[in-house]
């Protein structure tokens, strides 16, 4: 059965810093892409981040760029997501997604990330 | 950036319904579109895939159809569990980017 623990979430002042992780299991973790999407409160989805199954490739969407970055350690089978420079529009829950051809087939729970001062 | 639009943003249906939403794309996705549910403080799950197929496990009465760059979701005889913000995502080119959902209520 494939599981996603979505983790790290929490409490974090403007243009502090903030890793999330996501443990995978059940499925061959290095064969597949991961994604983070997040959704802000009262909102819709936002796609954040893509990297591929080796870890070699990276995508991120332009709101993002240059403070965040996706990461993955394969031996353990867990997906990162460091986050600096943060500010109050990055308030959301964050979802890690096992991707499947482009689109996430399974989610993690989502942990939630509040900057405020 | 394409950009994914979802109408209509709402609708009030009642259980038994034949429902049909659309999402449209700012160009040509092919078929590279996909649909979620998301019930209020879960996660997303994943609906249909590469416009028209269903991932395992979702019941039959959901069915997508369309390419390029209109699609719809179609939920056949809706049941109470089927109330929920649907969404749709396209895949075609990176980001990947959601429409805004369409919310089924109750009517």
């Amino acid at each position: 059965e494939v599981q996603l623990l979505d983790s790290g979430g929490g409490l974090v002042q403007p243009g502090g810093s903030l890793r999330l992780s996501c443990a995978a299991s059940g499925f061959t973790f290095n064969s597949y892409p991961m994604s983070w999407v997040r959704q802000a409160p009262g909102k819709g989805l936002e796609w954040v981040s893509l990297i591929s199954g080796s870890g070699g490739n990276t995508y991120y969407v332009d709101s993002v760029k240059g403070r965040f970055t996706i990461s993955r350690d394969n031996s353990k089978n867990t997906l990162y997501l460091q986050m600096n420079s943060l500010r109050a529009e990055d308030t959301a829950v964050y979802y890690c997604a096992k991707d499947c051809g482009g689109h996430g087939d399974y989610w993690g729970q989502g942990t939630l990330v509040t900057v405020s001062s | 950036d394409i950009q994914m639009t979802q109408s209509p943003s709402s609708l009030s249906a009642s259980v038994g319904d034949r429902v049909t939403f659309t999402c449209r794309a700012s160009q040509d996705i092919s078929n590279y579109l996909a649909w979620f549910q998301q019930k209020p403080g879960k996660a997303p799950k994943s609906l249909i895939y590469a416009a028209s197929s269903l991932q395992s496990g979702v019941p039959s009465r959901f069915s997508g159809s369309g390419s390029g760059t209109a699609f719809t979701l179609t939920i056949s005889n809706l049941q109470p569990e089927d109330f929920a913000t649907y969404y749709c995502q396209h895949y075609n080119s990176y980001p990947f980017i959601f429409g805004p959902g369409t919310k089924v209520d109750i009517k």
